[in-house]
């Protein structure tokens, strides 16, 4: 069964730092990967995903993922993070084997500082 | 992109009685839905999918008697809530997929249910 874990329920930056939010995955088959936003009291947005091909997947609002196979991550960056960056973000992970039923990690609060 | 509503958005109601929340697909046919049950500050938890015309799947420890899922057509989707309890107080998340895009589920944006 595919299962996905995210470090760090918290993570803090200052405003113009790196974010790197960390996802690892388990599945049995090729996985298709995704990220997720949730604001307060709002359901998800896609940020990307990944299926197949190019295994760095850029997405909206300047983040990308890389799909790591051999280190079965796909951890997610912005260059310079900005105070609306600040929000959940959940790692999902789906595949054939599973019917496609996307299962979610825990997710990680993302704090931005001035 | 495509869109997906809920209704209500919040609904609150009194211990013991059933609620109804929609799930609707609105410029797309969802040939799988599915529906997610978040608590406060944790993660979406996967209760059921639903595809058009056919029963829906439970996940395990999901009490199909108590959440009540319809799929009767191809952009409509009801969970009831019966008999509900101040545990069931919840925020409720359905997904649509169209049968042509594995990879793509479109998320509604919740219904935050309170049982008093």
């Amino acid at each position: 069964a595919q299962s996905v874990t995210q470090l760090g329920s918290h993570v803090s930056v200052s405003e113009g730092a790196l974010v790197l939010l960390r996802c690892n995955y388990s599945s049995s088959v090729p996985p298709y990967l995704f990220w997720y936003v949730q604001y307060p009291n709002q359901g998800l947005q896609l940020l990307l995903k990944y299926t197949t091909g190019a295994t760095l997947v850029k997405g909206i609002n300047g983040f990308e993922a890389e799909f790591k196979k051999s280190e079965t991550s796909f951890h997610l960056t912005k260059p310079s993070a900005h105070m609306s960056d600040a929000a959940e973000y959940f790692c999902a992970v789906s595949d054939r084997a599973g019917g496609f039923k996307t299962i979610f990690g825990a997710g990680t609060r993302l704090f931005v500082k001035a | 992109g495509a869109v997906v509503s809920q209704h209500p958005s919040r609904v609150i109601c009194k211990s013991g009685t059933s609620v109804k929340i929609e799930c609707r697909s609105l410029d797309f046919q969802a040939t799988t839905m599915f529906w997610y049950r978040q608590f406060p500050k944790q993660s979406l938890m996967l209760m059921a999918t639903s595809n058009e015309g056919s029963k829906a799947t439970y996940e395990q420890g999901v009490e199909k008697d108590k959440f009540l899922i319809n799929h009767a057509s191809l952009t409509l989707s009801t969970l009831t809530v019966t008999s509900a309890h101040p545990e069931d107080s919840s925020f409720y998340i359905c997904s649509a997929r169209s049968g042509t895009v594995a990879d793509t589920q479109y998320f509604g944006p919740g219904t935050r249910l309170t049982v008093l």
